[in-house]
């Protein structure tokens, strides 16, 4: 089964750019998502199909997926920002499978 | 606009049932697969079971397979989570989602299904 690996937390100042990573075996091969998620709150898309942004989500965020990495990355980072994101592939054997999170706090 | 509002969680009983439910609105129902996923307190996202728009394909996690039932109503716009012999590490708060295309691209807010003696 797909398995992936996200760091746990990045820091970043205002205005700065967020870069978070998600790993897996050739994750390059497929699809991925991202979600991020406040504190009480539903995840809400923000990147699918490695970089499409849905309606609502801001230019700054942006997303790549290459060999063993996909990357989401927040560029001119706001404090409203702050939250955990979440990587997502679909796999025939796994259906969807998530990354642990990522908690990104703005300094 | 699409609205996703689930219902029915609470605090059952280890080895209990629990039914929840999850009603629709702002898209062609039947169309489109749906999907839940949990979160336990303080923890990650785990995809929990995903139906099919026309209801005939569904998919656990291992986790609950042979446990947990999925199935929706496209007359009523309606998706349900039938839980039952619930365990202590079923507890979480349990989202329905619908699917994009192998993405979930709306939520609802979640509903908490506590297993506790």
């Amino acid at each position: 089964s797909f398995v992936l690996t996200q760091s746990p937390s990045v820091s970043v100042a205002p205005g700065k750019t967020a870069t978070i990573t998600c790993g897996g075996h050739r994750i390059g091969s497929t699809s991925v998502s991202w979600y991020q998620q406040k504190p009480g709150q539903a995840p809400v898309l923000v990147i699918y199909f490695d970089g499409d942004r849905p309606s609502g989500i801001p230019e700054r965020f942006s997303g790549s997926n290459s060999g063993n990495t996909a990357t989401l990355t927040i560029s001119r980072v706001e404090a409203g920002d702050e939250a955990d994101y979440y990587c997502q592939v679909w796999d025939s054997t796994s259906d969807y499978v998530f990354g642990p999170g990522t908690t990104v706090t703005v300094l | 606009e699409v609205q996703l509002l689930e219902s029915g969680g609470g605090l059952v009983l280890p080895g209990g049932s629990l039914r929840l439910s999850c009603a629709v609105s702002g898209f062609t129902f039947r169309t489109y697969a749906m999907v839940w996923v949990r979160q336990a307190p303080g923890k990650g996202l785990e995809w929990v079971s995903v139906i099919s728009g026309h209801g005939d394909d569904t998919y656990y996690a291992d986790s609950v397979r042979g446990r947990f039932t999925i199935s929706r109503d496209t007359s009523k716009n309606m998706l349900y989570l039938e839980m039952n012999g619930l365990r202590a590490e079923d507890t979480a708060v349990y989202y329905c989602a619908k699917d994009g295309g192998q993405y979930m691209d709306h939520w609802g807010q979640g509903t908490l299904v506590t297993v506790s003696s």
